[in-house]
């Protein structure tokens, strides 16, 4: 049972681009929905994170557009560079929970 | 670096036997989560621990346990090991027991030969 959809599986991106990962959910009681970046060998990162009582929250080049009506919310890398490709992974947590849902990830790959 | 250290890095053992991955948390976190990373399941929560005392349970196996201990560092055990059991498993931590970013290890990848 997946709670987090996310798309595409992968991506490929010229330099100076958009970058755009799309995530969707469908339990409600979701109310943290955090972005994290992994490269090879490496554990997760938090990257940028959202609340849903906004519906945008940009950090430098990231942005995180969210959409509670629809149960959506995507991550935009904007001027994408070669050393934004990795994985990159959405996920959700209950209020009050503990656990992270996470999607399936996608691999992003920045041509130069 | 995100401040939480796992180890060992890598583990290479044999169906059947047991073993104990370690973490350690970042300085003045108190919870630690273990995930485990595989192909086909994806980044999995498999158990939390707030200050010593078990606080949520994911999709942990019967053959897995975990503790952590009084200087906050954490195991995780894996017993009766099977070829599925080959995986990246990562440590968290956060400051609280809920509502605080979780900041990830490195991880340790487990191969079952």
């Amino acid at each position: 049972q997946q709670q987090v959809k996310q798309s595409p599986q992968s991506l490929i991106v010229q330099k100076g681009g958009i970058s755009i990962i799309n995530c969707a959910y469908e339990n409600t009681a979701f109310d943290y929905f955090p972005w994290y970046q992994q490269f090879p060998g490496k554990g997760p990162a938090l990257l940028i994170a959202i609340r849903p009582d906004v519906s945008e929250k940009k950090e430098g080049r990231f942005t995180i557009s969210f959409n509670k009506s629809a149960k959506q919310f995507s991550l935009h890398i904007m001027d994408s560079q070669p050393g934004d490709s990795a994985t990159y992974f959405c996920a959700a947590r209950e209020e009050y929970g503990n656990k992270l849902v996470f999607g399936a990830g996608t691999i992003l790959r920045v041509k130069s | 670096d995100s401040g939480v250290t796992q180890t060992p890095k890598h583990l290479i053992t044999a169906t059947g036997q047991r073993v104990t991955l370690r973490c350690s948390p970042r300085s003045g976190d108190l919870s630690v989560y273990w995930y485990q990373q595989s192909l086909d399941q994806g980044l999995q929560f498999l158990i939390q621990y707030y200050n010593g005392e078990e606080r949520a349970k994911g999709n942990i196996l019967e053959r897995f346990s975990a503790q952590q201990f009084p200087d906050l560092h954490s195991e995780l055990n894996l017993s009766s090991l099977e070829l599925g059991d080959s995986a990246l498993y990562f440590c968290a931590s956060s400051v609280g027991g809920g509502n605080q970013p979780q900041h990830f290890g490195d991880g340790t990848r487990l191969s079952i030969l």
